[in-house]
């Protein structure tokens, strides 16, 4: 089944302590992307990767990491995770030249 | 300004009923345009890419107008199942594909009753 896996689904930590959300997708896809979504701000982008060992910042890049060592997986890493940081993370990937983003099923953090 | 606004709604209307969404969007070298459908905790889902002469796919119909840097949706009969919210996504990445830079709108969100 064609799919974007995320783990973990839920995650509740403190200020300060390093944390990494994985994705990884099935479909060969070269394009995924992380997402963050919050009441009222609709979903931003943090980082995007075009393939492997190409990655750029979106929107709201700042306090994360990514990495793009193979192409099906594109971690996000949070060095230093605050509260400001407490949302709902999409991974997203897509085949280049086609139309549509395929989601995981989300990531709800809370930095305490 | 926001680069992609929607109206939040709620919009709450009953089986049957036609309803619309539009969505503006700040940057006129946008390239393509799309309407997600997320359901609560749920992932966005593609409901419709919109192309310049418009579209249409069953109950749903997009339009796209790049003078007045709009698009919209139009649900025709509309079902309980149609309850959800709709996002409006931009892109203008110079290729013109669905991949790079997006913007989502904020999301309207819809509530199709009895």
């Amino acid at each position: 089944e064609a799919q974007v896996t995320q783990n973990p689904r839920y995650l509740i930590t403190v200020t300060g302590k390093k944390l990494t959300v994985t994705c990884s997708q099935n479909m060969n896809h070269e394009y995924m992307s992380w997402y963050r979504q919050d009441p009222g701000l609709g979903l931003r982008q943090i980082y995007y990767s075009m393939n492997v060992e190409v990655t750029d910042k979106g929107d709201v890049p700042e306090g994360y990491k990514v990495s793009r060592k193979e192409k099906r997986n594109f971690p996000l890493i949070l060095e230093s995770p605050s509260p400001n940081q407490t949302s709902l993370y999409f991974c997203a990937s897509l085949r280049v030249g086609g139309d549509t983003q395929y989601f995981g099923p989300g990531t709800r953090l809370t930095v305490l | 300004r926001k680069e992609v606004e929607q109206d939040p709604g709620p919009f709450n209307v009953p089986e049957g009923a036609t309803v619309a969404f539009n969505c503006t969007y700040s940057n006129s070298a946008s390239q393509s345009f799309f309407w997600y459908r997320q359901d609560c905790r749920k992932e966005p889902k593609l409901l419709m890419s919109v192309y310049s002469s418009g579209n249409e796919d069953g109950r749903f119909t997009a339009q796209l107008n790049r003078a007045s840097q709009y698009i919209s949706l139009l649900i025709r009969d509309s079902k309980l199942s149609d309850s959800a919210t709709y996002l409006c996504v931009v892109n203008w990445d110079a290729g013109g594909t669905s991949y790079g830079k997006l913007t989502f709108g904020q999301g309207t969100i819809l509530t199709v009753h009895p």
